[in-house]
């Protein structure tokens, strides 16, 4: 496809069980992001990944959350043991990585734990 | 610490009238600015990009303005529309990070009737 693809668009799951959220970036783009956004509040850097680099994990809030990304191309973000504070709208973004450049972001995974 | 600072996080603007946003950073390393714009249920979506060898970008009725010294960039939006109600961020990279972007937290911008 032309853009960033995320699924599943939506995801409803219970408190204590785990999740994977998939993101497929725009072909050639070395640089992918996730982030996410809380209900009323900014977007959220959660990890980046550049490359062959090592990932930037910064923003990961919890041990609970890891990403990998296989093959320089599709990510996935795990949540383990969600928690009802893991509600939110899961974004990822791509970009070809180099100065200058914007990033282009997927619809996101508005994930709810109920 | 929050690098990219939006403090306004609502803004209301009658139609035809100029909207305003802004946006301060603290990170002297930052080179390069953006600013995306978010429909609800949707991804965010670039809108206007400057350099900092630049003071002002211009594209249609979307200005970005660069104050380095005051590390203040604004968007200006003239004549407003009500398509243009949406949630603005502000977005910041460096060369020698890495080029990861750092968001601000938004503005809500609504252009009333």
């Amino acid at each position: 496809g032309a853009g960033v693809s995320q699924s599943p668009s939506n995801k409803v799951t219970e408190k204590g069980k785990d999740v994977e959220l998939r993101c497929d970036p725009i072909s050639g783009h070395t640089a992918l992001y996730w982030y996410r956004q809380s209900l009323g509040q900014g977007l959220e850097f959660l990890i980046y990944f550049q490359g062959n680099s090592a990932p930037d994990k910064s923003g990961l809030p919890s041990d609970r959350f890891s990403a990998e990304r296989t093959g320089g191309s599709v990510s996935t973000l795990t949540i383990q043991r969600t928690q009802q504070e893991d509600s939110a709208v899961y974004l990822c973004a791509s970009s070809f990585g180099s100065a200058n450049t914007e990033a282009f972001f997927g619809q996101g995974t508005r994930l709810t734990v109920v | 610490d929050q690098q990219v600072k939006q403090n306004s996080p609502s803004l209301s603007v009658q139609e035809g009238r100029i909207s305003i946003l802004n946006c301060d950073y603290t990170n002297s390393m930052f080179d390069y600015f953006l600013w995306y714009k978010k429909y609800p249920a949707e991804g965010p979506t670039f809108l206007i990009s400057i350099s900092s060898i630049k003071d002002k970008n211009e594209d249609g009725r979307f200005t970005v303005f660069l104050n380095k010294s005051a590390k203040h960039l604004s968007l200006h939006i003239v004549p407003s529309q009500p398509g243009d109600s949406a949630v603005y961020f502000c977005a910041a990279s460096a060369r020698g990070g890495g080029n990861k972007l750092t968001f601000g937290t938004g503005t809500q911008l609504k252009v009333e009737l």
